[in-house]
């Protein structure tokens, strides 16, 4: 079965410096990976999508991910926080062999806070 | 384009009650889903459909019913409501095509519900 953990439950950055949030995963296949941004009482936005290649996908907002499967890690970054950046953020996984209509696997999600 | 859009935003049932979510998408995605947010947690795969007249079980399907009569429409059923179904509901599309394993999911903004 597949299965995504994001061991913070919130990230506290400084606007201005670099951000991390992070995201490890267990499937029985080859991995496809997502990152979601919810802010409050939305839905889930798309950041950005790992499913083959360079291992650093960039996304939208200045976001970006590196994916590395020897730590099985999909850490989400970005170089320069945004106050606007605060939100709840998501990993998500799909496992090419575990197919069922297209189920995403997400994490508990992390809250990311940027202060002035 | 109005994207994925749900009704209502909020309601609050009693126990034993019934009602339905409604969730369209103007996108002509043949993939529909309907997630439950419940706190700290992520999101978990109630129902899902791969096309109109097609309808499968997810993650958590018990106390739910879910038809797909149009591509655009997909309503998730409560029929007696329970307190353990207090959460906060999301419907997506994605367009599968032509790798239905790379594909986003798209949100709606969600359907806070209390059962009380």
């Amino acid at each position: 079965a597949q299965s995504v953990a994001q061991p913070e439950d919130q990230v506290n950055v400084a606007e201005g410096n670099p951000l991390t949030v992070k995201c490890t995963y267990s499937v029985s296949g080859n991995p496809y990976l997502f990152w979601y941004v919810q802010y409050p009482n939305r839905g889930l936005q798309f950041l950005l999508k790992y499913i083959t290649g360079d291992n650093l996908v960039k996304g939208s907002y200045g976001f970006e991910a590196e994916f590395n499967k020897s730590q099985t890690s999909f850490h989400l970054k970005k170089p320069s926080a945004l106050v606007s950046d605060s939100a709840l953020y998501f990993c998500a996984v799909r496992d090419l062999q575990a197919y069922a209509g297209n189920m995403l696997t997400f994490g508990g999600g992390t809250r990311l806070m940027v202060k002035p | 384009n109005a994207g994925v859009t749900q009704t209502p935003k909020f309601r609050i049932l009693k126990i034993g009650q019934s009602m339905t979510l409604q969730c369209t998408q103007d996108m002509n995605h043949n993939y529909m889903y309907w997630y439950r947010q419940d706190p700290g947690m992520g999101l978990k795969l109630i129902y899902y459909s791969v096309g109109a007249g097609i309808t499968d079980k997810g993650e958590v399907p018990n106390g739910y019913n879910v038809s797909r009569s149009t591509t655009e429409d997909f309503p998730l059923r409560l029929e007696l409501a329970a307190p353990s179904q207090t959460s906060v509901y999301f419907c997506a599309s994605s367009s599968p095509a032509p790798n239905p394993n790379t594909d986003t999911q798209y949100f709606g903004p969600g359907t806070r519900l209390t059962v009380l």
